[in-house]
């Protein structure tokens, strides 16, 4: 059964550094998405990506985040200057259509993110 | 704002034990409700929804069912298996035109031999 993957599963980096947490989603699905959770609370929308552009954001998705879909099978999500309370397990999501959420979003195993 | 409540774990059971995990919700419209799971190391997948009021999701032998009135959705199954082990998670989605899912915290079932 075809699966979202992501990469790395565990990335640990320094205050201030930028990291890329690469995803790849179904081949055949057109939106996706990324959310996160910091431990101990709840999964978080941070924003979805359609037709090579940002469809819905959440206020955590400020300046320091952007998203890229750069070769058709890859999906990224950059932070720029990493913060302390950026650590978290990122999971990046993805779903054929966009039917209110009522079609399934298939998830991956999650990366996560400690910054030091 | 719209926001899913779960109780808090970890739930701790014996094999063939009766599991219910609770789960409210808060919503504006009219939301569609989901239970996820997670296994150790893998992703997020979903278990059941239901769209409706007073529809039933079920799936490997788990169950909710939407309830409007007192506006609930919790996880229900009759006997557990060890292979149940993981986290699960409720989550909401509410307007027709948005995509995201709101999820809960999570609760962490242990199910012991």
């Amino acid at each position: 059964e075809p699966e979202v993957t992501q990469t790395p599963s565990h990335q640990v980096t320094q205050m201030g550094q930028e990291v890329i947490l690469r995803c790849v989603p179904i081949s055949n699905h057109l939106y996706f998405y990324w959310y996160r959770q910091i431990l101990g609370q709840k999964v978080e929308f941070l924003v979805s990506f359609y037709n090579n552009e940002i469809s819905e954001k959440s206020e955590i998705f400020d300046d320091q985040f952007s998203v890229e879909r750069p070769d058709g099978s890859n999906f990224t999500l950059k932070i720029r200057s990493t913060k302390l309370e950026d650590s978290a397990m990122y999971f990046c999501a993805s779903t054929p259509s966009r039917r209110g959420g009522v079609d399934t979003q298939y998830f991956g195993p999650g990366t996560r993110l400690t910054v030091l | 704002g719209d926001s899913v409540t779960q109780m808090e774990g970890p739930v701790t059971l014996s094999e063939e034990a009766f599991l219910t995990i609770n789960c409210t919700y808060t919503a504006t419209g009219y939301p569609s409700l989901f239970w996820y799971v997670q296994y150790p190391g893998e992703g997020l997948q979903l278990l059941l929804k239901a769209t409706k009021a007073d529809d039933k999701g079920s799936n490997k032998g788990f169950e909710a069912t939407y309830r409007k009135e007192t506006t609930s959705f919790h996880l229900e199954k009759g006997s557990v298996q060890v292979s149940d082990s993981a986290v699960y998670f409720c989550a909401l989605s509410v307007e027709y035109n948005t995509d995201k899912l709101i999820f809960g915290t999570g609760t962490r079932l242990q199910v012991f031999p």
